[in-house]
């Protein structure tokens, strides 16, 4: 299975709506999709787990959607603080991740 | 705290072998699955392997790319997870993170990372 991430930047401003999208190239079995966010020297931090499920702590401006091989992160509207990279991963066996969207100020 | 610090990183010339530490705290380590994932400069990240909780004979899983010569252990006594990279390959360089996982048995999501800790391989 491939990961793609889409788009690789997405430029926005405080207040707008993210919309980022994992595509899988074969059914991701059971919903075994993740996003994380990572900011530059951090831990990445998990936000999203079952494709839909927010992880303890995530506000809920953070909603994941889909199934099979079409999965989307929407942040409903952005704080400065949302501004950072964001990957998709697939668990289960032979996990493995996409290669990232920028989220940046526009 | 709740947190994973992973530390043993540094520069390292090809062909030698590296170990790294995840040293944890603030949660029961011996009833966790923990996972290491890598990511290279400019790259997404990458799974390299994967330790089952005691519960299920701390079994482990190592990806392709590894497989060989990386190997995971773990000290549930002292909270501490290991990465024992030997035969180490330029293409290795990357910053390595430790994660706890909550799978059971199968690798699930990471809901603890670490903040990495950095491995160059250069002569």
């Amino acid at each position: 299975i491939v990961l793609t991430q889409s788009p690789g930047t997405l430029s926005l401003s405080p207040g707008e709506r993210a919309t980022l999208s994992c595509r899988a190239s074969q059914n991701v079995r059971s919903s075994y999709l993740a996003w994380y966010q990572h900011k530059p020297g951090q831990a990445p931090r998990l936000l999203i787990h079952g494709a839909i499920t927010r992880a303890t702590g995530i506000p809920d401006r953070f909603s994941g959607s889909g199934s099979g091989t079409d999965f989307t992160l929407t942040i409903s509207r952005l704080e400065p603080e949302d501004f950072a990279v964001y990957y998709c991963h697939q668990y289960g066996y032979s996990p493995l991740f996409g290669q990232g969207t920028r989220v940046e100020v526009k | 705290e709740v947190q994973v610090v992973e530390s043993g990183g540094g520069l390292v010339q090809p062909g030698r072998s590296l170990r790294l530490s995840c040293t944890t705290s603030g949660f029961t380590f011996s009833d966790y699955d923990m996972s290491w994932v890598r990511q290279a400069q400019g790259k997404g990240p990458e799974w390299i392997g994967y330790i089952r909780s005691r519960s299920y004979g701390g079994t482990t899983e190592t990806a392709a790319s590894v497989k060989g010569r990386f190997a995971i252990s773990r000290d549930d006594s002292r909270g501490i997870a290991y990465l024992q990279m030997n035969s180490l390959k330029t293409e290795d360089t990357a910053v390595y993170y430790c994660a706890r996982d909550a799978g059971s048995y199968v690798p699930g999501w990471l809901d603890l990372w670490g903040q990495g800790t950095l491995v160059i391989v250069s002569s």
